[in-house]
């Protein structure tokens, strides 16, 4: 059983406001992600992280930025929140090592920006 | 751009009936996997198929990578509610460390 935590699982903020969507996970993983993913769509990477001190911006371009100062700990932040930003936003890590680069996932964020 | 091509879109079905949906891409993958989602939740990881060929069973499912790890097949026998979900199918383009690309998914509904 995969042990990654996200919070809030559900979120409904007005225009403006600064959020933090928490992503936490027990299990020693390295590599960390923040998903976005939008009814029909695909799953579309927006940041990544290879360990402590490291954060990587994914594919797809986005106004919120990541930290990892530990290892266990992935947030996302939002410091002006638009209506453009509503969406679910899925927390995942992997093993670093090895080939199979398996994720995890977290139960998600349901961002509504009114 | 690589993509993964899922079909069907949308799958709804009776209880008990088989199915088979589909990961399609033009690029070669050196591994894929297939996620199913639950409404509300994270996708949760089926199985990971490696060599050309290989054929995987997960109870009634079975999950096979095309010979040219291209494309792949997950078919499930006599398929119950609890089956009911959205299938990814994700792989790992090579050289991304990890970064997988994902499908669209097939939205599958089994009624009792």
């Amino acid at each position: 059983e995969a042990d990654i935590y996200q919070t809030p699982r559900y979120l409904v903020i007005g225009t403006g406001k600064k959020i933090t969507l928490e992503c936490s996970q027990t299990m020693g993983h390295d590599k960390m992600y923040w998903y976005q993913q939008d009814p029909g769509m695909e799953l579309h990477l927006i940041h990544y992280s290879y360990g402590v001190n490291s954060t990587e911006k994914g594919d797809l371009s986005s106004e919120s930025t990541v930290s990892r100062i530990r290892t266990e700990h992935f947030p996302l932040t939002l410091e002006s929140a638009r209506p453009s930003h509503t969406s679910q936003y899925l927390c995942a890590s992997s093993e670093l090592g090895g080939d199979l680069y398996e994720q995890y996932f977290g139960p998600g964020t349901r961002l509504t920006v009114t | 751009t690589q993509l993964l091509e899922q079909s069907p879109q949308f799958l709804s079905i009776q209880e008990g009936e088989n199915l088979t949906v589909y990961c399609n891409s033009s690029s070669v993958f050196s591994s894929l996997q297939w996620y199913r989602q639950e409404p509300g939740e994270g996708p949760v990881l089926l199985v990971t198929v490696v060599t050309g060929g290989e054929v995987k069973k997960l109870k009634r499912l079975t999950f096979q990578f095309g010979d040219a790890r291209k494309d792949s097949s997950l078919h499930i026998t006599a398929a119950q509610p609890g089956d009911t979900g959205l299938y990814l199918c994700a792989a790992d383009p090579g050289g991304s460390q990890g970064n997988l690309i994902f499908g669209k998914g097939t939205k599958l509904s089994v009624k009792p």
